[in-house]
């Protein structure tokens, strides 16, 4: 059973909109939650992560929310760039280090 | 800092083949992880070390699968034998925090 979800494998946005990319979870123990950003040929790199206690985070252009109630969180991107066209991987875990959960990845395309 | 450095970076084998995929993981960092990546399950974690010691490989798919870390600057995974659904990019990454760093991955075909 996926403790972590990505419902949407894809989604495109005009370049200047808003990129909102979604994840949900089932395990209310997850202490850290983070997102990964994945070009073809080359391994996930990290872009932002968000603590359990908070429910929201931002570094320039890219926001995440996180609502425990709910199981949900959320990464928005604004200004979109179609240089954030790749593949973003939301990632949970419990505790400080151990292992990261991922989903199963959301395609973004951003036209110009 | 050179980062994560596996190899090789593609591999072809025969089935039936023996495949060692290895990594080297950023210095100072005391995990290392294994993951898989394909289409139908997306990345999956397969194990992972605490200062050179297997902390969980529940994730391991079968005995054909087996991963060691002699020293905390090399790490392999090896398949024997390989079948052609262990085709796949394998990720190695390493982390001392919050938050990993991976390697560019290995693609790997068993044909």
């Amino acid at each position: 059973d996926q403790q972590v979800k990505q419902n949407s494998p894809s989604l495109s946005v005009q370049e200047g909109r808003i990129s909102i990319l979604n994840c949900d979870y089932t395990n209310s123990m997850f202490d850290y939650f983070l997102w990964y950003k994945k070009y073809p040929a080359e391994g996930p790199t990290f872009l932002i992560s968000i603590s359990s206690i908070k429910d929201k985070n931002e570094d320039g252009r890219f926001t995440v929310f996180l609502n425990k109630s709910a199981k949900h969180l959320s990464l928005h991107i604004v200004p979109s760039q179609p240089g954030d066209s790749a593949v973003y991987f939301c990632a949970a875990m419990k505790g400080s280090q151990g292992n990261l959960i991922f989903g199963k990845g959301t395609k973004l395309s951003v036209k110009p | 800092d050179a980062g994560v450095i596996q190899s090789p970076r593609h591999e072809v084998t025969e089935m039936g083949q023996e495949v060692t995929l290895r990594c080297k993981p950023i210095s100072g960092h005391d995990y290392l992880f294994w993951y898989r990546q394909t289409m139908m399950r997306g990345l999956e974690l397969l194990i992972y070390f605490n200062n050179n010691v297997p902390i969980d490989d529940s994730g391991m798919p079968e005995d054909r699968f087996s991963a060691k870390m002699p020293n905390a600057s090399f790490s392999t995974l090896k398949i024997q034998p390989s079948e052609p659904r262990d085709s796949a990019v394998y990720f190695c990454a390493s982390s001392s925090r919050v938050g990993y760093t991976f390697g560019s991955g290995t693609r790997l075909t068993v044909v």
